[in-house]
């Protein structure tokens, strides 16, 4: 059964900061990860899809990469605004969609 | 482009009361269709998945029910709503599971 697990379950930085948020996962047999950013009270928005063959994307300020011999997955951050500020959640699908708990960031002005 | 609309964005319902999502696609066909519940607190939770009309699977037994009338059109009902029927229900629609999934907006159900 795959476990995902975020790390940190929060995490509160100044503006302007890089930060790291970590996925670790169980189960390698994966066909993507997915990560996902949730303003409160909103639907999830789709930040990046990584496909097992690929080992990292990019978009904008955001860069994810994938590890699957490890793993692990963790979002980077660039130049962090309060903008940034909500719940960021990896997803991994392999025979079904399994979702972390999420990290909830706040980016302090 | 494709979008996924949900509807309504809130709802507040007495106990023992029927309740009916609505969730549609626009731009795409034969999309596969999810009902999620993400609990105060507490990840999302599948409940239900479509993958054309008038096939629904469900993940987890409950008080719920799911409907695929049309392609794009994707329901979620209740005969009789109970109070741990509360949560964030969110609609999601996926061509190929392997291309990602694209979430709607969210309806927040509350049971009073």
């Amino acid at each position: 059964k795959q476990e995902v697990t975020q790390i940190p379950a929060a995490l509160s930085v100044p503006e302007g900061e890089n930060l790291v948020l970590n996925c670790s996962f169980t189960d390698s047999a994966i066909y993507n990860l997915q990560w996902f950013r949730q303003d409160p009270g909103k639907g999830l928005t789709s930040l990046l899809l990584i496909q097992s063959s690929q080992r990292e994307q990019t978009s904008g300020r955001l860069n994810a990469s994938l590890d699957k011999s490890s793993g692990r997955s963790t979002l980077y951050i660039a130049a962090s605004q309060p903008g940034d500020s909500a719940t960021y959640l990896c997803a991994l699908y392999g025979n079904k969609l399994v979702f972390g708990a999420g990290t909830i960031l706040r980016v302090k002005s | 482009s494709q979008t996924i609309h949900q509807w309504p964005a809130t709802l507040v319902q007495p106990v023992g009361s029927p309740l009916s999502l609505e969730c549609t696609v626009e731009g795409t066909s034969n999309p596969n269709l999810y009902w999620y519940r993400q609990a105060a607190g507490r990840g999302l939770q599948l409940l239900f998945y479509s993958v054309g009309i008038g096939q629904i699977s469900s993940e987890v037994p409950q008080n719920l029910s799911a409907s695929r009338p049309q392609d794009r059109q994707f329901i979620l009902s209740s005969k009789k709503l109970l109070l741990s029927d509360s949560g964030f229900y969110l609609c999601a629609w996926s061509v190929q599971e392997s291309y990602g999934y694209t979430f709607g907006s969210g309806t927040r159900l509350t049971v009073v």
